[in-house]
Order: C-alpha cells, then sequence, then structure tokens
C-alpha cells in the first residue's frame, strides 16, 4: 500500500511566478491537508480538502489556493511566488483519527 | 488545538530507553495527544496517539496522566536512527475541518 506521495520532489522558482503542487493520498484517505514548513520551524497548516472542498483554512493569504480531484488527490498552487515562500510544502492525509504525511516538496524561490 | 510545551533539546544513550514529556495543560475533553517525529528534510512520521488511556505500539509508548494535562512519549531502546525531532500535538482529526497544530519539538540526539 503506497503512502502519501507528492510530486515533485524538488522545485525551483523565481519571484513572482507561479507553482503547482500535488499530492496523492494514501489509500482509503478522503481529506487531504497542506502544510508549509520554513527551516527550523514546525509545520504549517494552510487548508484542508474533504468533498472536494475547503474545509478549514490557516492563516495564509489568498495566492495560496488548491483543489481536491474525485479521486481525492490534491493540488497546492501558489500565485506571485514570494521569496518568504521558499519552504517544504508538505501534504497530510487522514480519515477516522489518523493523519499521515508525505516526504514533501522543496521549493526554492530566488 | 489546546498549547503544548516541549523541552527544546534532549540527549539521550543508544539503547536506553528515551523518555519524551510534553505538557498539553489547556487540553480539551475531545482532543487527543499525538505524537510525530521528523528525521531531517523528510515529512513528519506518526508515532502513536491516546485520548486518556495508556498506548504501545511497535515504535513506542505514550503514557497519559490521569489528569491528561501532560504526556511522555517512550522510546524503550533508542537507535541511531532515532534521532528526530519530535512534535507533541493535542487535537483532533476526527472530521473533516479539524487540524494539527504543530509547535517547535524536542531535537533528540541519540548518542553512541
Amino acid at each position: 500500500d503506497a503512502g502519501v506521495t507528492q510530486s515533485p520532489t524538488h522545485l525551483i522558482k523565481t519571484r513572482g511566478q507561479q507553482v503547482t503542487l500535488r499530492c496523492s493520498p494514501k489509500s482509503g484517505h478522503d481529506t487531504v491537508s497542506w502544510y508549509q514548513q520554513a527551516l527550523g520551524q514546525g509545520p504549517q497548516f494552510i487548508f484542508q480538502y474533504y468533498e472536494e472542498e475547503e474545509r478549514q483554512r490557516g492563516n495564509f493569504p489568498d495566492r495560496f489556493s488548491g483543489h481536491q480531484f474525485p479521486n481525492y488527490s490534491s493540488e497546492l498552487n501558489v500565485n506571485a511566488l514570494l521569496l518568504g515562500d521558499s519552504a517544504l510544502y508538505l501534504c497530510a492525509s487522514s480519515t477516522g483519527l489518523s493523519q499521515y504525511f508525505g516526504p514533501g516538496t522543496r521549493l526554492l524561490v530566488l | 488545538d489546546a498549547k503544548t510545551t516541549q523541552p527544546p533539546s534532549m540527549d539521550c544513550a543508544e539503547g536506553r530507553a528515551a523518555n519524551l514529556p510534553c505538557n498539553h495543560s489547556t487540553i480539551s475533553g475531545n482532543e487527543y495527544v499525538y505524537w510525530y517525529r521528523q528525521i531531517h528534510s523528510q515529512g513528519p512520521q506518526y508515532i502513536i496517539h491516546g485520548l486518556k488511556n495508556n498506548e504501545t505500539n511497535e515504535m513506542a509508548s505514550l503514557i497519559i496522566t490521569e489528569d491528561r494535562k501532560s504526556s511522555t512519549l517512550i522510546l524503550p531502546h533508542a537507535t541511531l536512527r532515532d534521532t528526530a525531532v519530535y512534535y507533541c500535538i493535542a487535537g483532533m482529526i476526527k472530521a473533516a475541518g479539524n487540524k494539527l497544530t504543530f509547535g517547535g519539538g524536542t531535537r533528540v540526539l541519540v548518542k553512541p
């Protein structure tokens, strides 16, 4: 059983560009959450998707948006990239009481 | 999510038990205690969770005080591969709309 998978593993962008990150949840999981982790800090919650709708959102600007597809996979989109968006982006899937994380996508904004 | 307090770092000897404390004095009745660990630059790895009873799995044991205001994660025989940042979280992911709030965690260094 594959766990949570994310693509790409690494990405380099320049300021002002847009980026799309992808996540496939663990089999049987219907809820996907996205987190941003800056270097040396704990993950910060961005938002969560369930039944193709955003159910909860953390303190992130509208430049951060997402989508969930009927097969429960999800995308995170970030527009107008800033240097401060450089981070490890984590996807987590859950059902019931357990939440499992993917390996993350490391984004570098130059 | 209730706020948790953990020591920023701790060392332990390889082969010995590692006891990681966590304070969550404001935890509400329906919030669970979750433990994750993160090895350098990897995604957080789920370890264990509990509500009020002590829990054990193949990775660790979780001891929750009777008043639920604190807990201890026990790694019974620490190995060098257990070196990681350990996060204690009080929260609930029972239904859509719930999330986990990570703090700074405890940086554990297992020494030979």
